[in-house]
C-alpha cells in the first residue's frame, strides 16, 4: 500500500517555541492531508484538512493562527504549533488517501509525533 | 459534521471468546471505514462498506453494513492476543473516527 512519512516522531520542545511536523506522501500525490490529534487512550480528533495550494479547513474548536497548516506540493503537508504550551503535548498523526491507488477511500497515516511541550 | 457514535468504548475478553463493536450513526452513510490501531501504533485500514446490508469478511473478522445504511458492525471470532487494540469506524468521507472500542484480550 501507499506510504505516508511524518517526522519527527517525536519533539521536546520548550513553552513558547513552536513546533513544525512534517507528513509526506512517499508514492503517491495527495491533494487532500487530514491531521489528527489523540489524547491518551482516547479517539484521532480530526484537527484539519490539509488541501494542496489552497488553505486549510479547519473544525470547529481548532485555532487556525496556532496551527498552522501548509500544504505547499502535492508530497507535502506540514503542521506548525506556535508558541505551544503544556497543554499542546499530544500525539499528532497525519493521513493521506492515495486517489488513484487500487483502493482510493483507504487512508493511510503517518506513524505520529508525539509533542511534549515543557 | 456528521459524528459516529460507537460501542462499547472498553471491551475485555478470554482468548477465544468472540467480540463485536458497534457503529452508529444518526445520518445515512455514503460508506463506512473500520480501522485498527494497536497500542503505541497508527491506525491501519481494515474494509470500506458501500452497501446497503454489506457483509465482508477477514478470516477472523466479519464486517457488517446495515440496511438503512446508518449502523456497522465489526465481529471477531475467537479472539487472540494479536487482535489487541483499538477498533474505529469513520463514517463516509469526512474522516472523523468515532470514539473506538479498545479491545484487549487475556491469554
Amino acid at each position: 500500500g501507499a506510504v505516508v512519512s511524518q517526522h519527527p516522531s517525536w519533539v521536546i520542545c520548550k513553552s513558547g517555541t513552536s513546533v513544525k511536523i512534517e507528513c509526506r506522501s512517499l508514492d503517491f500525490q495527495a491533494t487532500t492531508m487530514f491531521w489528527y490529534r489523540q489524547f491518551p487512550k482516547q479517539s484521532l480528533m480530526l484537527m484539519a484538512t490539509s488541501n494542496e495550494g489552497s488553505k486549510a479547513t479547519y473544525e470547529q474548536g481548532v485555532e487556525k493562527d496556532k496551527f498552522l497548516i501548509n500544504h505547499a506540493s502535492l508530497t507535502l503537508s506540514t503542521l506548525t504549533v506556535t508558541s505551544a504550551h503544556p497543554e499542546d503535548s499530544s500525539f499528532y498523526i497525519c493521513s493521506a488517501r492515495d486517489p488513484d491507488g487500487q483502493a482510493p477511500a483507504e487512508a493511510f497515516f503517518g506513524q505520529g509525533t508525539r509533542l511534549t511541550v515543557v | 459534521g456528521q459524528q459516529v457514535m460507537q460501542i462499547p468504548q472498553y471491551q475485555h475478553v478470554q482468548e477465544g471468546e468472540d467480540f463485536t463493536t458497534y457503529c452508529n450513526s444518526s445520518t445515512t452513510l455514503s460508506n463506512i471505514q473500520w480501522y485498527k490501531q494497536r497500542p503505541g501504533g497508527h491506525p491501519v485500514f481494515l474494509i470500506q462498506l458501500v452497501k446497503s446490508g454489506e457483509v465482508k469478511k477477514q478470516k477472523r473478522l466479519t464486517f457488517q453494513f446495515g440496511e438503512a445504511k446508518k449502523n456497522s458492525s465489526l465481529h471477531i471470532t475467537a479472539t487472540q492476543t494479536t487482535d489487541v487494540g483499538t477498533y474505529f469506524c469513520a463514517g463516509s468521507y469526512d474522516m472523523r473516527f468515532g470514539a473506538g472500542t479498545r479491545l484487549t484480550v487475556k491469554p
